[in-house]
């Protein structure tokens, strides 16, 4: 079974400073993992992922991502948080030896950055 | 926008009843997934059609069916409504073809109210 943990239910942070928004995960084979955002009454959007080769991984709107295999994270980061960056996160993975293609999500991450 | 669009995006229903969700994937995606989105939560795979044939299923008892057409959309259908089916409805688009690290591109959503 695959599985996502995003242990922070909220990430306040102010703007300008760098943010991060953890992950970890548990899947057989090799890791596929994602990351997309929600805004609300919104449909999910995607950031970027993780496939394989460079751990840190750049994405859209200036998020970034470093993969720790020995970890098993998957952290989002951005060196300079926006007001607009404030939204819902989510981490989703798929692994390679499952035979599906269903992404698995984490609860999620309410982030909040503050004037 | 992702070029996935959903329909009805808000349907009020009462218990018992049935309805049906409609999705038309992105241009050129022939693989579609639908997941549920409970208040507070992640998204839950339900069921996953690639070229009009189901080929992946999570957690959730039959009344939960769904459709693929030859031009790639799909219809999710619920059966016997209950009150727990309340939830943001997701429809994701893919190309399969190109294996598990292929990102799927999300609609806004139907949110859907069980009285």
């Amino acid at each position: 079974a695959q599985s996502v943990a995003q242990p922070e239910d909220q990430v306040n942070v102010a703007e300008g400073n760098p943010l991060t928004v953890k992950c970890t995960y548990s899947v057989s084979g090799n890791p596929y993992l994602f990351w997309y955002v929600q805004y609300p009454n919104r449909g999910l959007q995607f950031l970027l992922k993780y496939i394989t080769g460079d751990n840190l991984v750049k994405g859209s709107y200036g998020f970034e991502a470093e993969f720790n295999k020995s970890q098993t994270s998957f952290h989002l980061k951005k060196p300079s948080a926006l007001v607009s960056d404030s939204a819902l996160y989510f981490c989703a993975v798929r692994g390679s030896f499952t035979g599906r293609r269903a992404l698995t999500f984490g609860s999620g991450t309410r982030l909040q950055v503050q004037p | 926008e992702t070029g996935v669009t959903q329909s009805p995006t808000h349907l009020i229903k009462t218990r018992g009843q049935q309805v049906t969700l409609r999705c038309s994937s992105q241009s050129g995606h022939n693989t579609v997934s639908w997941y549920q989105q409970a208040l507070g939560q992640g998204p839950q795979f339900i069921f996953q059609y690639y070229r009009e044939e189901e080929n992946g299923r999570g957690n959730f008892p039959p009344r939960f069916s769904g459709l693929q057409f030859p031009n790639y959309s799909s219809e999710l259908n619920v059966n016997a409504l209950e009150l727990d089916d309340s939830a943001l409805y997701l429809c994701a688009s893919s190309l399969g073809d190109r294996g598990l690290n292929t990102e799927a591109f999300f609609g806004q959503g139907t949110r859907l109210t069980v009285v």
